[in-house]
This record gives structure tokens, sequence and C-alpha cells, in this order.
């Protein structure tokens, strides 16, 4: 089956950085995304990393190491609506183009 | 203004009763999925359609239907099978050949 596993709930402080890990164990590997999801809204996406290394974009960053089946979210200079879940996806090989999500990580962000 | 709709947001239901959930999109995506999300747990897929009049089961099928008898519309039926239905539902849709889905808002089923 495919394992793909994030920490429950993280708490930060406003104006810190917070870093996100998740890890994965699946069958094959064509990219991993990064969605942001406020509750009771749907998901936003963030980043999709297919090669190693690290991808910036404002305050969010993604990094992603293949060999390690590992990636992190980093966010810079929290703010209070940073407050959501982060979800993190596996896109398997094939021609689905389906992600399997891992459970989300709940960042609260605190003044 | 092109984006997926769900509606309705919120949906109660008496246990026993079919309950059918729009989504619609204008981004002239092939390819529309339906996801339910319950506390604490990831996203996970009900059912898949890459083409018109063609759909898939996902992980989790069993107590729900679709079709895709519309380029922009794929509703999700919730059937009195399903044991445990409340939960969120949400609507996602992609180009073909392209990774990034996009979602709709999400309806919020409350079977009582």
């Amino acid at each position: 089956g495919q394992n793909i596993d994030q920490p429950t709930e993280m708490t930060a402080t406003e104006g810190a950085i917070v870093q996100i890990n998740c890890t994965y164990q699946t069958s094959g590997f064509n990219g991993l995304f990064w969605y942001q999801q406020h509750a009771g809204e749907a998901p936003t996406f963030l980043s999709y990393n297919v090669l190693d290394g690290l991808e910036e974009k404002g305050r969010f960053s993604s990094f992603l190491s293949r060999s390690k089946g590992y990636s992190y979210l980093l966010l810079k200079e929290l703010q209070m609506k940073d407050s959501a879940s982060y979800l993190c996806a596996v896109r398997l090989p094939g021609g689905s183009y389906i992600p399997t999500f891992g459970r989300g990580t709940s960042l609260i962000v605190h003044p | 203004d092109g984006g997926i709709t769900q509606s309705p947001k919120y949906l109660f239901r008496k246990e026993g009763q079919n309950v059918t959930l729009s989504c619609e999109q204008n981004l002239n995506h092939d390819a529309m999925y339906w996801y339910r999300q319950d506390p604490g747990q990831g996203l996970r897929l009900i059912y898949y359609s890459q083409i018109v009049n063609d759909f898939q089961k996902g992980d989790i099928a069993e107590g729900y239907s679709v079709s895709r008898e519309k380029k922009e519309s794929f509703p999700l039926t919730v059937t009195s099978a399903q044991k445990n239905p409340t939960a969120f539902y949400l609507c996602a849709s992609n180009l073909a050949g392209t990774d990034t889905q996009y979602f709709g808002p999400g309806t919020r089923l409350t079977v009582l």
C-alpha cells in the first residue's frame, strides 16, 4: 500500500518560521504536491515538486529529496491567516494523474 | 469567471434517503473527481472521470454512484447503502495530461 506521513498538528508564533515535514513510502513516484486548506474550504494549490531541491514562492518554499522519500514545506514570516491544514500528496506513476493524499497537518499560528 | 462550483454548501438528509451533490466546472477540464474528507483524515477518492460517459471507481466507491453525461458536470449520488455518509465532499478537476487539480468549495453533508 501507499504510506504518506505528516505530523497531525503544529503550533507556531506569528512572524516565526515553521517547517512541515512529509515522508512517503509509495510504489513509484512522479511528483509531490502541497495544498493549503482553511477550515471548511477547498484545498488550494501551493507547490508541485518533481525534481530534488528547494523551490521558493514568496513566503512559502517546498523541498524534495526523492532518495529519502522526504519533502518539507517551509513557511516564513508567519501570519495569522496561515493557520490552516497543509496537505501533502504524491502523484504515482500511471496515466490517471490522481494524487494520493496524506492526512494533513493542522498548523495553528498564535500571536 | 472560470471555476468549479458545488451546491449546496450544507446539506441535511434523513437516514435512508438518497442525495445528489452537484459539481459543475467551466474550466473546460477533461477530468473530474470526487473526494470525501473526514475529520483528521486525508482526502479519499470516491470516483473519477477522465472523459464524458466514462468513470472509474476510486478507493471508497461503495455506496456512491456518479454520472458524466456532460463535460461540465459530474454529480455524485450518496445512496442509502453508504453506511456513514456524513462528511465533507470535495469535487476537483484538471486538464487531461496535467498534474494540478483544482477544487470546488465543497459540500458538507450531514445525515440525521
